[in-house]
């Protein structure tokens, strides 16, 4: 049973447009939510995240949006960069339980130039 | 500030040999995760260190992967014997604590032939 969920498994966006980068879960304990960012032969790299006490966190290009109720959260980038080519994993975890993080499958985005 | 060392990056090596990974932490990060990571999918946690104490390991196949983690800096992981679906890619994470953001090494990448 798959408790994060990151149903494209690819996305292509022109330079200089938004990449979203969707993510859902199905535990309603997961209270803490990250994106990492991982290229060829590298480990993830931490990117961005929010508590579920927000709705919207932003960091520069990148913004993480939290839709509680819909069990959702999304990351946008704009303006999407060459560099941004990697793969993207959603990360789910319940603070206030085993802090375990349990990632999506990611979603692979080419940014075309 | 000197990341997640992993070594060794790549080890290929035939059914039912042992091999083993290292990992060194960030300093001054008390809490260290080993991941096992397949092919497509996301990273799944295997064991958690708090210091040199496993309070995590429930993900642990413990019938041919064991962990160390004896002076609760520097951690080791050991599969003995290997086998043909143990070909993944181990990572190592570290984090000031547990509730605080895992930083990720580049990962051994073990082929078992």
């Amino acid at each position: 049973d798959q408790q994060v969920k990151q149903n494209s498994p690819s996305l292509s966006v022109q330079e200089g447009r938004i990449s979203i980068l969707n993510c859902d879960y199905t535990n309603s304990m997961f209270d803490y939510f990250l994106w990492y960012k991982k290229y060829p032969a590298e480990g993830p790299t931490f990117l961005i995240s929010i508590s579920s006490i927000k709705d919207k966190n932003e960091d520069g290009r990148f913004t993480v949006f939290l839709n509680k109720s819909a069990k959702h959260l999304s990351l946008h980038i704009v303006p999407s960069q060459p560099g941004d080519s990697a793969v993207y994993f959603c990360a789910a975890s319940a603070k206030s339980g085993t802090y375990k993080y349990i990632f999506g499958t990611g979603t692979r985005l080419k940014v075309l130039a | 500030e000197a990341g997640v060392v992993q070594s060794p990056r790549y080890k290929i090596i035939e059914k039912k040999q042992p091999v083993a990974f290292w990992c060194n932490p960030i300093s001054g990060h008390n809490t260290l995760y080993w991941y096992l990571q397949n092919l497509g999918q996301g990273p799944e946690l295997l064991i958690r260190y708090e210091n040199e104490e496993a309070v995590d390991d429930s993900q642990l196949p413990k019938d041919r992967f064991s962990a160390e983690r004896l002076k609760g800096v520097d951690s080791t992981l050991k599969i003995q014997p290997a086998e043909l679906g143990d070909s993944a890619v181990y990572l190592c994470a570290s984090s000031l604590g547990t509730q605080e953001t895992q930083y990720f090494g580049p990962g051994t990448r073990l082929l078992v032939l």
